[in-house]
């Protein structure tokens, strides 16, 4: 089973600032299957970026997903005051078939 | 569009099963490629993924609730359900219902389960 570890825990930064957030796996991961995700307070999760580096429908392009193998990264290039959210990875196993959320990522203003 | 909705039991007592149900909208739940997953989020905590059942029924589970998970079909409601065994207080959270293909696209409000006597 692949256990995923996102660092920071949490990240204070202001709006204009870049983030950068990682997300390390236990064992190789399918780049096809690796995924972030943005969740604000009392709303479901909603999809950022999917195959590793491809933006959801309507995801502004100051987000940006990277990494293979083990180690994956999701920058925000300029932080907006909406941005400020936890952020998970998510990969996708087909042996067993499973999904797996990373522990999440605040980041806060 | 599809749209996911969850409905069922906000409070169930130890020891009982946990019902939820997940309805279809704007598209068939028998598309083949997708899966159709539970995941839950406990108060102040991150998302766990539950299991998911695809068109065919094949079901899939987290090892680590799959003793005490079922998750089923029914094509003619257009929705999928979630049942889980046995609960007890760690088992209170938001649970979401998601439509997946390696990642998950669309997903439903969530609706809170709590589990006490």
């Amino acid at each position: 089973e692949i256990v995923l570890t996102q660092s920071p825990g949490t990240l204070s930064l202001s709006p204009g600032e870049r983030a950068t957030l990682s997300c390390r796996a236990s064992q190789s991961v399918r780049s096809s299957y690796l995924a972030w995700y943005q969740q604000k307070p009392g709303q479901a999760p909603r999809l950022l970026i999917y195959g590793a580096f491809n933006r959801a429908t309507g995801i502004p392009d100051r987000f940006s997903g990277s990494g293979s193998g083990t180690d994956f990264t999701l920058t925000i290039s300029r932080l907006e005051p909406e941005d400020f959210a936890v952020y998970y990875c998510q990969q996708y196993g087909d042996s067993p078939p499973m999904y797996t959320f990373g522990q999440g990522s605040k980041l806060e203003i | 569009q599809l749209q996911l909705q969850e409905s069922g039991s906000g409070l169930v007592k130890p020891s009982q099963t946990l019902s939820l149900t997940c309805a279809v909208s704007g598209g068939s739940i028998s598309s083949g490629g997708y899966s159709w997953n539970w995941i839950r989020q406990p108060p102040g905590k991150g998302l766990e993924w539950i299991g998911y059942i695809d068109y065919s029924g094949s079901t899939y589970y987290n090892p680590s609730l799959k003793r005490r998970v079922i998750i089923s079909l029914d094509r003619s409601k257009n929705q999928f359900s979630l049942k889980l065994s046995s609960v007890t207080a760690a088992d209170t959270a938001v649970y979401y219902c998601a439509l997946g293909s390696g990642d998950m696209d669309v997903w439903g409000q969530g609706t809170t389960v709590t589990v006490s006597s």
